[in-house]
C-alpha cells in the first residue's frame, strides 16, 4: 500500500497569506495525486487532479505542483472561506488502491 | 445538476449489517465509476473500494475485504455499499463519491453508528 504523508499537521496563517502544504508518497505516484478542501459537517471538495490541474469551478489561487513522490499545494493569498482540512490522495495504482493522506488543517492565525 | 444522493442515518447493534444507498442522477451512471470512503469523528478519510457501475466490476481495499459488497441496480441509477460484522470501530460518516480516480462529485454522506 501506498502512504501518503501530510505536513504539517496544523497550519497557522493569517487571511491574505500564503500557505504551503505538503504531501509526500511511500513511492512513486507520478502526476496521479488530487487534492481535495473539507470544511465542517461538509463533504470532501476536489481543489487539484493530474497534480496540477484545478478541478472545475476551483479559484486560481489554488495551485498544484509536483510529480513522483513529493507534491506542494499552494493557496497564494488565504481567504475566510480557506479555513479547512485539506487531503491530498495517490491513485497511481491500477486496480484501485487508492489512499489518502493524514490532512493539513489550515486555521486562523 | 449532477449530484449523488444517499440514504439517511443509521443505527446498528454490533455484528449487524448496514446497506447504504448512493443514488446518482444528472449524468449517466454507467460512465463512472464509485467509490466508498468513510470518516470516522475527527478522523481522516479512508477509501473502501470502488465500482464499475457499468460492468458490475468492485475492487476493495485489504482491510475490508470480506466485509464489505458493493452492488447497484441501474435501473435506478443507485449504487450501494454493504458493511457486514458490524463493530464500534465502524463508526462513521460513509461517503459514495463519483471517479475512477480524482473524485469530482460527492454524496452528502450517511453516518452510521454501531452501539450496543
Amino acid at each position: 500500500e501506498i502512504v501518503m504523508t501530510q505536513s504539517p499537521a496544523t497550519l497557522s496563517v493569517s487571511p491574505g497569506e500564503r500557505a504551503t502544504l505538503s504531501c509526500r508518497a511511500s513511492q512513486s505516484v507520478s502526476s496521479n495525486l488530487a487534492w481535495y478542501q473539507q470544511k465542517p459537517g461538509q463533504a470532501p471538495r476536489l481543489l487539484i487532479y493530474g497534480a496540477s490541474t484545478r478541478a472545475t469551478g476551483i479559484p486560481a489561487r489554488f495551485s498544484g505542483s509536483g510529480s513522483g513522490t513529493e507534491f506542494t499545494l499552494t493557496i497564494s493569498s488565504l481567504q475566510s472561506e480557506d479555513f479547512a482540512v485539506y487531503y491530498c490522495q495517490q491513485y497511481n495504482n491500477w486496480p484501485p488502491a487508492l489512499t489518502f493522506g493524514g490532512g493539513t488543517k489550515v486555521e486562523i492565525k | 445538476q449532477v449530484q449523488l444522493v444517499q440514504s439517511g442515518a443509521e443505527v446498528k447493534k454490533p455484528g449487524a449489517s448496514v446497506k447504504v444507498s448512493c443514488k446518482a442522477s444528472g449524468y449517466t451512471f454507467t460512465s463512472y465509476d464509485i467509490n466508498w470512503v468513510r470518516q470516522a469523528t475527527g478522523q481522516g478519510l479512508e477509501w473502501m473500494g470502488w465500482m464499475n457501475p457499468n460492468s458490475g466490476n468492485t475492487g476493495y481495499a485489504q482491510k475490508f475485504q470480506g466485509r464489505v459488497t458493493m452492488t447497484r441496480n441501474t435501473s435506478i441509477s443507485t449504487a450501494y455499499m454493504e458493511l457486514s460484522s458490524l463493530r464500534s470501530e465502524d463508526t462513521a460518516v460513509y461517503y459514495c463519491a463519483r471517479g475512477s480516480d480524482a473524485f469530482d462529485i460527492w454524496g452528502q454522506g450517511t453516518m452510521v453508528t454501531v452501539s450496543s
